[in-house]
């Protein structure tokens, strides 16, 4: 594909339950990067994966969230016991040097 | 603490004049800055960036501008064009500090009416 995609494009769950969410990269970037948009805020970087190397996990707001690269292509982002404070427009964008990152459409998750 | 403040949450023009999109920030180790223009239910799409060596990048239609001095930068098109209407996210990253993590304002919604 010529840009980076996610899935689902929109996800309601009930509070307490978990959700993945699925990005797909542009093929040869090897960073890939999560960020969150709540409403009314700008976007917060969550975790950044570059090639073999250990992610940069810094911006995830508590250890419900975790976050997996496999083959250094496809990414899932978990989260785990979702609240309603989880609710927002989850971005994922991928990267070959770092500074220009092109971001998927991004999955809107609800939690009710 | 927000590092990247975008202070102006919207802004209209008319068609055909400049739009000026400003952007402020705290952290000194910043040293390139971007800016994203977002549709609605799209993802941001990469606009125009300038390296902290730099006080201007010039694109067509846009350009940038980096007062380090100030912490400020400025985004300037023009003449405005309808399609231009989007909100504009300004965002910052230390990218010799290796993680290339943007830090985003909270973006301004540019209304360019005809």
């Amino acid at each position: 594909g010529a840009g980076v995609s996610q899935s689902p494009s929109n996800k309601v769950t009930e509070k307490g339950k978990d959700v993945e969410l699925r990005c797909d990269p542009i093929s040869g970037h090897t960073a890939l990067y999560w960020y969150r948009q709540s409403l009314g805020q700008g976007l917060e970087f969550l975790i950044y994966f570059q090639g073999n190397s250990a992610p940069d996990k810094s911006g995830l707001p508590s250890d419900r969230f975790s976050a997996e690269r496999t083959g250094g292509s496809v990414s899932t982002l978990t989260i785990q016991r979702t609240q309603q404070e989880d609710s927002a427009v989850y971005l994922c964008a991928s990267s070959l040097d770092g500074y220009e990152q092109f971001f998927g459409p991004g999955t809107r998750l609800t939690v009710l | 603490d927000q590092q990247v403040k975008q202070n102006s949450p919207s802004l209209s023009v008319q068609e055909g004049r400049i739009s000026i999109l400003n952007c402020d920030y705290t952290n000194s180790m910043f040293d390139y800055f971007l800016w994203y223009k977002k549709y609605p239910a799209e993802g941001p799409t990469f606009l125009i960036s300038i390296s902290s060596i730099k006080d201007k990048n010039e694109d067509g239609r846009f350009t940038v501008f980096l007062n380090k001095s100030a912490k400020h930068l400025s985004l300037h098109i023009v003449p405005s064009q309808p399609g231009d209407s989007a909100v504009y996210f300004c965002a910052a990253t230390r990218g010799r500090a290796g993680s290339y993590q943007l830090t985003f304002g909270k973006g301004t919604k540019l209304s360019v009416i005809p």
